[in-house]
């Protein structure tokens, strides 16, 4: 595609419910990043790939998260047993050299 | 480890010129970024400067760096309502083909008539 997409854009969950973020790559990126923005924060990196491996998963804040590429292109980021300190804006970026192209993020809202 | 900072809000007039700085630790840093975010939407990538050099200019767009001071700046010229926006500064590392970045926590540009 044009760009980097993630799916879906809006999410609200109760308190223990997993959740899902997906992430579809530019076409061709092999490196893939995932970051949680906070309210009034910054970016917070969680997760890289390398094709379908992950060798920087230092960023992801517990055994709770996990996320996983299949076939070089699509990320999911599971959350398992959500909770509220989990609600922030999850973006996710592919890169080719030096750049990394974000995509629009997904709000997780937990209730 | 890593940090970077940045001021948190700047209000410029239209027409004026805009400066937004930016302080990092990592005196290993390879690229430093400039990213724009615009209420609702992603970060959109507005430039980036190698380490080894000191200024480069795009337009509207001046980045200089302070290498000794490790210190960043972004200038906008004939700042417009359109540039309201939060913009935030990052460094990376590159390694192993590995390009993870570290953000600030963004700088919130105001343009006022």
């Amino acid at each position: 595609g044009a760009g980097v997409s993630q799916s879906p854009s809006n999410k609200v969950t109760e308190k223990g419910k997993d959740v899902e973020l997906r992430c579809d790559p530019i076409s061709g990126h092999t490196a893939l990043y995932w970051y949680r923005q906070s309210l009034g924060q910054g970016l917070e990196f969680l997760i890289y790939f390398q094709g379908n491996s992950a060798p920087d998963k230092s960023g992801l804040p517990s055994d709770r998260f996990s996320a996983e590429r299949t076939g070089g292109s699509v990320s999911t980021l599971t959350i398992q047993r959500t909770q509220q300190e989990d609600s922030a804006v999850y973006l996710c970026a592919s890169s080719s050299l030096n750049e990394q192209f974000f995509g629009p993020g997904t709000r997780l809202t937990v209730l | 480890g890593e940090d970077v900072e940045q001021s948190l809000f700047l209000s410029v007039r239209e027409g004026d010129s805009s400066v937004i700085n930016c302080t990092y630790t990592d005196s290993s840093s390879t690229y430093l970024y400039w990213y724009k975010q615009e209420p609702g939407a992603g970060l959109q990538l507005l430039t980036y400067i190698f380490s080894n050099m000191d200024m480069k200019q795009d337009q509207r767009l001046t980045v200089l760096l302070n290498k000794k001071d490790k210190h960043l700046s972004l200038r906008i010229a004939d700042t417009q309502t359109g540039d309201s926006a939060i913009y935030f500064c990052a460094e990376s590392t590159v390694s192993g083909g590995y390009n993870k970045l570290i953000f600030g926590a963004g700088t919130r540009l105001a343009v006022h008539p």
